[in-house]
């Protein structure tokens, strides 16, 4: 089945400082999600991208849907406590199911 | 509106017990789905429903059934646990298929 090398795996980083995580795949995807989970609850939308080339922004957060749609990376800029969790990426194709990355496991260090 | 319900919150079974994890939404959304989450290894999808009546296999579909006679409801059954089924269990929904997933609270389940 199709497959989404998301890293870094997890992240360790001080308060204030920008994030970058990227999913690349080996198939074109028409969609591109990003979201997150906070410790013991469901995942929760932060993104989505529809087109190609779409850079899209929600408060300190940056996703970007890759040329090829192939790809997508997100942003998060000057990182607070709250921003811990977990991040995954998920691409659809069509009607197809989701397709979820392994996930990004980010500590923020106050 | 509650969003998506998932019962219990956590369970523990021994290997062989049968058990039925509930999943409701009340947003009168098509599409259902059942993902288990297990460390390193993301979201994979077990089951999933585009509407009452029709339902299709996911990813990882072995040792569960599902079933949805209502559009409200998605029950996912384990006929025989196994410890390979331990994991954390959550249920989505969404208007269609491509439209944003909404994630239930999830069901923590331990078989020993």
């Amino acid at each position: 089945g199709q497959q989404l090398n998301q890293s870094p795996q997890s992240m360790f980083i001080q308060e204030g400082e920008d994030v970058s995580m990227n999913c690349t795949s080996s198939s074109i995807f028409n969609t591109w999600l990003w979201y997150k989970q906070d410790p013991g609850e469901g995942p929760v939308l932060l993104i989505a991208l529809y087109k190609a080339g779409e850079l899209t922004s929600n408060g300190r957060l940056t996703a970007q849907f890759g040329i090829t749609r192939k790809d997508s990376f997100l942003n998060i800029s000057a990182s607070i406590p709250s921003d811990v969790g977990i991040y995954f990426c998920a691409g659809q194709q069509g009607n197809t199911p989701l397709v979820f990355g392994k996930g990004t496991r980010l500590s923020v260090i106050a | 509106n509650a969003g998506v319900t998932q019962t219990p919150k956590f369970q523990v079974l021994k290997t062989g017990q049968s058990m039925t994890l509930q999943c409701a939404q009340d947003m009168n959304h098509e599409y259902m789905s059942w993902y288990r989450q297990d460390p390193g290894m993301g979201l994979r999808l077990i089951h999933y429903s585009v509407g009452a009546g029709i339902t299709d296999q996911g990813e990882v579909p072995n040792g569960y059934n599902v079933s949805r006679s209502t559009t409200e409801d998605f029950p996912l059954r384990l006929l025989s646990a196994a410890p390979s089924q331990t994991s954390v269990y959550f249920c989505a929904s969404s208007g269609t298929a491509q439209e944003t997933q909404y994630f239930g609270p999830g069901t923590r389940l331990l078989v020993l």
